[in-house]
């Protein structure tokens, strides 16, 4: 298949923990993006990667979110010291640079359960 | 900040039906308004979007319309089939905006009654 992929699909671990979260954009898409979803809410935005360099991190919630995209390709969302409240469904984009919205192909998240 | 909403959480429809999905958005500089639609399990899939020069724009069974006047905009889908059973989001994207990120609303159920 061609399209985004996130790894794990669902990661369940303990408050205080540290986790890793990570994205495979579509060969070839050199813009990716970070998105939480809440239950019942839309996506919001995290963070957005233009290449290897984080371009817009404005939605990090916190200094305990981090992101990297060593090579331009894939890129790795980490979470130091979880909390309950980051339980959420981590969405990850990515689109050809320079492309307006429509066309951020989405893939099928990581689900995040911080008990 | 300025967001993106949407008047209805939950709208039940009977299969064969039109169904209307309305979004109100607070940002008059976005530059494309556009549809997604969320099954369970999944990410948001592209159903159509539409430039804010535009007042209507017409794909495979459905109709986006954006009332600027009021900031309104509306997904109509005709034939509902239990296919489009899903959650549908509106978001609004500014194109000076750095990458092109894109803001949701909340996102509206839809449920197809056979």
């Amino acid at each position: 298949g061609a399209g985004v992929s996130q790894t794990p699909s669902n990661k369940v671990t303990e408050k205080g923990k540290y986790v890793e979260l990570r994205c495979d954009p579509i060969s070839g898409h050199t813009a990716l993006y970070w998105y939480r979803q809440s239950l019942g809410q839309g996506p919001e935005f995290l963070i957005y990667f233009q290449g290897t360099g984080a371009a817009d991190d404005s939605g990090l919630p916190n200094d305990r979110f981090f992101a990297v995209r060593p090579e331009g390709s894939v890129s790795t969302l980490k979470i130091q010291r979880t909390e309950r409240g980051d339980s959420a469904v981590y969405l990850c984009a990515s689109s050809a640079s320079g492309t307006p919205g429509r066309e951020q192909f989405f893939g099928p998240g990581t689900r995040l359960t911080v008990l | 900040g300025e967001s993106v909403g949407l008047h209805l959480p939950t709208l039940s429809v009977q299969e064969g039906d039109n169904s209307i999905i309305n979004c109100a958005y607070s940002n008059s500089a976005s530059d494309y308004f556009i549809w997604y639609k969320q099954e369970s399990g999944k990410g948001p899939q592209f159903i159509i979007d539409i430039r804010s020069n535009m007042d209507k724009r017409q794909g495979q069974r459905v109709t986006v319309l954006l009332n600027k006047t009021v900031k309104h905009l509306s997904l109509q889908i005709a034939a509902t089939q239990p296919g489009d059973s899903a959650v549908y989001f509106c978001a609004e994207n500014m194109i000076k905006a750095a990458g092109n990120k894109l803001t949701f609303g909340g996102g509206t159920r839809v449920l197809v009654k056979p």
